[in-house]
C-alpha cells in the first residue's frame, strides 16, 4: 500500500532562515512518482516539483530544492532564505506507477514571520 | 492560474440535499480527478475520469457520483449530504496520452458547508 508521512505538522521560521520540509514514503512498486504541492492562505493546490523514481538527481529552483534518497524513501524539499509568501501549507504525495490516483501526506504549515 | 476551473467557488447547503459541482480541465487534458480535502481525513481521491469514462474509484461514498461529458468538463454530484461532507473538492487535470505519468494540475477548489 502506498503512504506519505510528513511528520512535521508545523513548522515556524524568522524571514530568512533555511527550511526543510521532511516527506518519507511508502511503496512496493519499483515504479512510482513523487510530487510536492503548495497550498496557500487561499486555498489553491499549486505544482511544484514532480520526480520518478528512476531519477535521483536532485533538483534546485531558485530558492527551493529538493532532495530524493530512495535508500531512506525520501523526498525532503528545502527553502533557502525563507520569505513570508512562502507561508503555507506543503504537501507531498506519491503516485505508484500502475495507479491513477496520488496519495497524499497530512501536509506541513510553513509560518514565515517577517 | 493552473487552467482548472471549478464553479461554484462557495457552497452553502442544509443536509439532506442535493449538489452539483462543476470542473473544466485544462484545454488539451483527457483526464479529470476529483479529490476532498477535510480536516479529518486530509486530501482524498474520489474518482477519475478519461475521456469519457471511468477510469479510478477511490473512497467516493454512493452517495456522490460523477461524470465527464464529451467536451471533457465533469461534474461531481453529492446527494442526501450530511454534516460530515463539509470539505474543500479539488478537481485535477491531466493530459495523460502516454505510459509516463503525467502531473495533476488543481484547479482552485469548491468549498461546500453543509449546515
Amino acid at each position: 500500500a502506498q503512504k506519505v508521512t510528513q511528520a512535521q505538522t508545523e513548522i515556524s521560521v524568522v524571514e530568512k532562515e533555511d527550511v526543510t520540509l521532511d516527506c518519507v514514503y511508502e511503496t512496493r512498486d519499483t515504479t512510482y512518482y513523487l510530487f510536492w504541492y503548495k497550498q496557500p492562505p487561499s486555498g489553491e493546490l499549486v505544482f511544484l516539483i514532480r520526480r520518478n523514481s528512476f531519477d535521483e538527481q536532485n533538483e534546485i529552483s531558485g530558492r527551493y530544492s529538493w532532495n530524493f534518497q530512495k535508500s531512506t524513501s525520501s523526498f525532503n524539499f528545502t527553502i533557502t532564505a525563507s520569505q513570508v509568501v512562502d507561508s503555507a501549507v506543503y504537501f507531498c504525495a506519491l503516485s505508484e506507477g500502475g495507479s491513477e490516483k496520488l496519495v497524499f501526506g497530512k501536509g506541513t504549515k510553513l509560518t514565515v514571520n517577517p | 492560474d493552473s487552467g482548472v476551473t471549478q464553479t461554484p467557488k462557495h457552497l452553502i447547503t442544509a443536509t439532506g440535499q442535493r449538489v452539483t459541482l462543476r470542473c473544466s480541465p485544462r484545454s488539451g487534458d483527457l483526464s479529470v480527478y476529483w479529490y476532498q480535502q477535510s480536516l479529518d481525513q486530509g486530501l482524498q481521491f474520489l474518482i477519475q475520469y478519461y475521456n469519457g469514462e471511468e477510469r479510478a474509484k477511490g473512497n467516493i461514498l454512493e452517495r456522490f457520483s460523477a461524470q465527464q461529458f464529451p467536451d471533457l468538463h465533469s461534474e461531481l454530484n453529492l446527494s442526501s449530504l450530511e454534516l460530515g461532507d463539509s470539505a474543500l473538492y479539488f478537481c485535477a487535470s491531466s493530459v495523460d496520452l502516454g505510459p509516463i505519468k503525467d502531473t495533476q494540475y488543481f484547479g482552485p477548489g469548491t468549498r461546500l458547508t453543509v449546515l
